[in-house]
């Protein structure tokens, strides 16, 4: 069974660092993009950027670029997104999907992290 | 403000068919095929339909999906209390190096 596993919810304070994971299971994990998805309260879902594990090559939204890191190691099936510098604006919800090219479909999604920002 | 515009607001009541639109331009929808997803409260979002208009395994054929130009649409027919959820389409956008692009999700209420 094909399973994308988030780590749990974190509570930071502005200006504090930040790295979420992403667990594939039950599949090929350098076969497949990993995504990763954000939402706001009371917003829509926001596409951040995508990796491809298997040489990780990252494509970055503008609206996200620079401001996250998507990385993946690849030998533990995982994919991280990272925050330097956590603003209270990105208290979220933060999905990761998985697809297998990098305009092909988000078929299977993790549960979700949330993470809340405290100024 | 999204690059895919959808109505924030839908409704309908049971058995009833509604339609949700989604407008893009041409290097996104126009260019390319159209996902539909669906956020019930507390669960991860769940594919509805891919390649504009096709149906994962699972998903009733009461969700139907279509595209004309540079617009999708998302019909349900047969409207049940639980397809009360949020909408969103998503496209690739070829501009740049490429990106996905969502719509701001439509919040269906079955009155």
């Amino acid at each position: 069974e094909v399973q994308l596993v988030q780590s749990g919810a974190e509570e930071k304070k502005a200006g504090e660092s930040l790295r979420i994971s992403c667990k594939g299971s039950g599949y090929s994990f350098i076969s497949y993009w990993i995504t990763w998805v954000r939402h706001m309260p009371g917003k829509g879902l926001e596409w951040m950027g995508q990796i491809d594990p298997s040489d990780s090559y990252t494509n970055y939204s503008p609206s996200f670029q620079g401001h996250v890191t998507i990385s993946a190691a690849k030998s533990i099936s995982t994919a991280y997104l990272q925050w330097s510098s956590l603003m209270a604006s990105d208290t979220a919800i933060y999905y990761c999907a998985r697809h297998r090219s990098r305009n092909s479909l988000f078929q299977h999604w993790g549960q979700g992290t949330l993470v809340t920002v405290s100024s | 403000q999204s690059v895919l515009t959808q109505p924030p607001s839908a409704s309908g009541t049971p058995g009833q068919r509604v339609t949700i639109s989604c407008s893009g331009s041409s290097s996104s929808i126009g260019s390319n095929t159209v996902n539909w997803y669906q956020l019930l409260p507390g669960t991860a979002p769940k594919l509805l339909i891919y390649s504009t208009d096709q149906r994962p395994s699972g998903v009733p054929d009461r969700f139907s999906g279509s595209k004309s130009g540079t617009s999708a649409s998302l019909a349900i027919s047969r409207l049940q209390s639980a397809d009360e959820a949020e909408y969103y389409c998503a496209a690739w956008d070829d501009r740049l190096n490429g990106r996905w692009v969502f719509g701001g999700g439509t919040k269906l209420t079955v009155l």
